[in-house]
């Protein structure tokens, strides 16, 4: 089978770093996504990461350790904007490779 | 301009009534998905569909049946709708399938309430 956790909530302040984890346990694993959800709207692409390592992109990066089924996504200069959902998602080798295997998601809330 | 379009945004409808949800991609994309977002905002798999054939179906009620007249539309079709249907439906779009590392593109969602 396949188990994704993420952080349920967290609270961080406007202007600072916020690091969102991510582990997976699932077997042929390929890659990781990290999407955007902001309330109400539809998931939105961040990053994707295949090989170890962190992969970085303006505010926000993405890293991942296959070895260690683990995956963060961190968020610089936080900005108000940046509250929502955020959504761990993998994907795997057989049968099913088209699949996304959503988390449960990570809902942050930044404050002023 | 809009890249994934679903209609409607919104349905509200009766149990046991019969409805469709509506999604097209103007992305030029091979493979279309159903997602189902329930009220703790858990995001899951319905259907996939590759060049008009179905290539992944999760276990799904059959009362669910997906339709691709075509590649750039992907249509999912509720028969005698349940209360535990009432979700938020989403569906996404990507040049090949996701194992390979493409991007799936979100529609806007259609939120389904059965009364």
């Amino acid at each position: 089978g396949q188990n994704i956790d993420q952080p349920t909530e967290m609270t961080a302040t406007e202007g600072a770093i916020v690091q969102i984890n991510c582990t997976y346990q699932t077997s042929g694993f390929n890659g990781l996504f990290w999407y955007q959800q902001h309330a109400g709207e539809a998931p939105t692409f961040l990053s994707y990461n295949v090989l170890d390592g962190l992969e970085e992109k303006g505010r926000f990066s993405s890293f991942l350790s296959r070895s260690k089924g683990y995956s963060y996504l961190l968020l610089k200069e936080l900005q108000m904007k940046d509250s929502a959902s955020y959504l761990c998602a993998v994907t795997r080798y057989g049968g099913s490779q088209g699949n996304l295997i959503f988390g449960k998601g990570t809902k942050l809330s930044v404050k002023p | 301009d809009t890249a994934v379009s679903q209609t409607p945004k919104y349905l509200v409808t009766q149990m046991g009534n019969d409805k469709s949800i509506k999604c097209e991609q103007n992305l030029g994309h091979d493979t279309m998905y159903w997602y189902k977002q329930d009220s703790k905002k858990f995001l899951k798999i319905m259907f996939s569909y590759n060049n008009k054939e179905l290539i992944i179906n999760e276990t799904v009620p059959n009362r669910f049946s997906p339709k691709s007249p075509d590649k750039a539309h992907l249509n999912l079709h509720i028969n005698s709708l349940e209360l535990g249907d009432s979700a938020v439906y989403f569906c996404a779009s990507s040049h090949d399938t996701s194992g390979g590392g493409d991007t799936q593109y979100f529609g806007p969602g259609t939120r389904l309430t059965v009364l």
